[in-house]
């Protein structure tokens, strides 16, 4: 079975512009989570999607924004893109948390560079 | 949402037992605690949950006390390939309340040396 896939895994961008990232969860899974991990700091929460809609919100600005597809893959875009939203961004997948014993599954990441 | 509290660091040699202890004071009734592994530059991986008591696979083993209030990874025999970022976490998510708790505290460093 395939895991959660995100692409591209490496992305170079310039500032002021804008950068997309996708991630496709593990079939069946609907939750899709979105973080950011600066190098050499810790995951941070950015977004929460299930079954198309936006769940929850980390606190992080407008400029991040995502959506979920009808598929549940999801798209993550970083608007006016800055020197500090250099990262690895993880996308996670799940069933919906709720019940017992659900784990997230994480994808390899992409490693966003802004020049 | 329960907050967690992990030491920021560990070191053990090859071959001892490690022991990681989070402290989650304000554990709800509903809440599991689930332990992920990171590697630099990969996605965590989990390793463990449990709701009580301890909880045993392959890899770790869970104790959690009767008060549920803090919980505690051990690996057995650990290697130089568990050297990692160690993340406990707590809750699930209230859907109904649209609130999310799959949300990682700073994680505990482990340093395996030869």
């Amino acid at each position: 079975e395939a895991g959660v896939t995100q692409s591209p895994t490496h992305l170079i961008k310039t500032r002021g512009q804008q950068a997309t990232l996708r991630c496709s969860p593990i079939s069946g899974h609907t939750s899709v989570y979105w973080y950011q991990q600066a190098l050499g700091l810790g995951l941070q929460f950015l977004l929460w999607y299930d079954e198309g809609e936006e769940r929850n919100r980390g606190n992080f600005p407008p400029r991040f924004s995502g959506r979920q597809f009808p598929n549940y893959s999801s798209e993550l875009n970083v608007n006016a893109l800055e020197l500090e939203d250099s990262a690895l961004y993880l996308c996670a997948s799940s069933l919906i948390l709720g019940t017992a014993n659900t784990e997230a599954f994480f994808g390899q990441g992409t490693r966003l560079t802004v020049v | 949402l329960a907050k967690t509290t992990q030491p920021i660091s560990m070191d053990s040699y090859e071959g001892q037992e490690v022991n990681i202890t989070c402290s989650h004071n304000n554990i709800a009734t509903n809440d599991y605690i689930t332990w992920y592994q990171q590697f630099p530059s990969q996605g965590p991986r989990f390793i463990i949950q449990g709701y009580k008591t301890k909880v045993t696979n392959e890899v770790a083993s869970l104790f959690i006390p009767a008060d549920r209030k803090s919980s505690t990874l051990s690996l057995p025999r650990v290697s130089l390939s568990d050297t990692a970022v160690y993340y406990c976490l707590v809750g699930v998510s209230n859907y109904g309340g649209a609130t999310n708790k799959l949300i990682f505290g700073t994680g505990t460093l482990l340093a395996v040396q030869p």
